[in-house]
């Protein structure tokens, strides 16, 4: 158990529709890290957050938002979803030098019919 | 700009032997960290082992170790005496410490350990 979690495991949705997933980072981790895992794409990294506040953008959809809560949890929404969108998120959380290992959540499964 | 490599969709080994895991990266950033994750069928993405740009030795971690060959780019996971468990997709991936913090990740290899 790294410590992340992250709800729900599962999200079926249709097309069009708007999800809000979370994540909780370890106990004393400031950042966040928001990554969407799929067949043709494999991991891409979309947002990093740090203490409330964006650090890094990544591969994004304007469609996706996301953000960090004074108690230093993340919510990540993907709106107007297609197809296309369905894959695993994970979230993980960690320190921010280039040394610090990132801890993965055990990720969304989010299925768009 | 930031680049991962892993040239070996898949590779096969038989229990009990070594096997090597290539990645090749690229950055003009002098500062940056290397790491590599595993993804058994269960999904979980785990930590295995991580190399500092500026680190002298290679890194050690149990059976897994790290082949840092900093002028050539590459930092290959050499995994020691495989397991039936060590049966996963094995993801090499990059941070650069300085003017971002973004980490990317290679496409990925599956690595099939034979009884």
């Amino acid at each position: 158990d790294s410590g992340v979690t992250q709800t729900p495991k599962h999200l079926i949705t249709a097309t069009g529709q708007r999800v809000t997933l979370r994540c909780s980072p370890r106990s004393g981790d400031l950042s966040v890290y928001w990554y969407q895992q799929s067949l043709d794409q494999g991991l891409q990294f979309l947002i990093q957050y740090y203490n409330g506040e964006e650090r890094a953008k990544g591969n994004i959809l304007e469609r996706f938002s996301a953000q960090q809560f004074p108690d230093l949890h993340s919510e990540l929404n993907l709106s107007s979803l297609e197809l296309g969108d369905s894959a695993l998120y994970f979230c993980a959380s960690g320190g921010l030098a280039a040394g610090d290992e990132q801890f993965f959540g055990p990720g969304t499964r989010l299925t768009v019919l | 700009a930031q680049k991962i490599t892993q040239t070996q969709p898949g590779m096969f080994v038989q229990e009990k032997e070594a096997v090597t895991l290539d990645c090749t990266y690229d950055t003009s950033d002098p500062s940056y960290g290397l790491f590599w994750y595993k993804q058994p069928s269960s999904g979980e993405m785990i930590f295995l082992i991580y190399q500092g740009s500026y680190d002298q030795q290679n890194a050690t971690e149990g059976r897994y170790s790290l082949n840092f060959q900093k002028a050539r780019k590459s930092a290959n996971l050499v995994i020691s005496a495989s397991q039936l468990g060590d049966s996963a997709m094995y993801f090499c991936a990059m941070r650069e410490g300085t003017g971002g913090f973004k980490t990317i990740f290679g496409a990925g290899t599956r690595l099939f350990v034979k009884a």
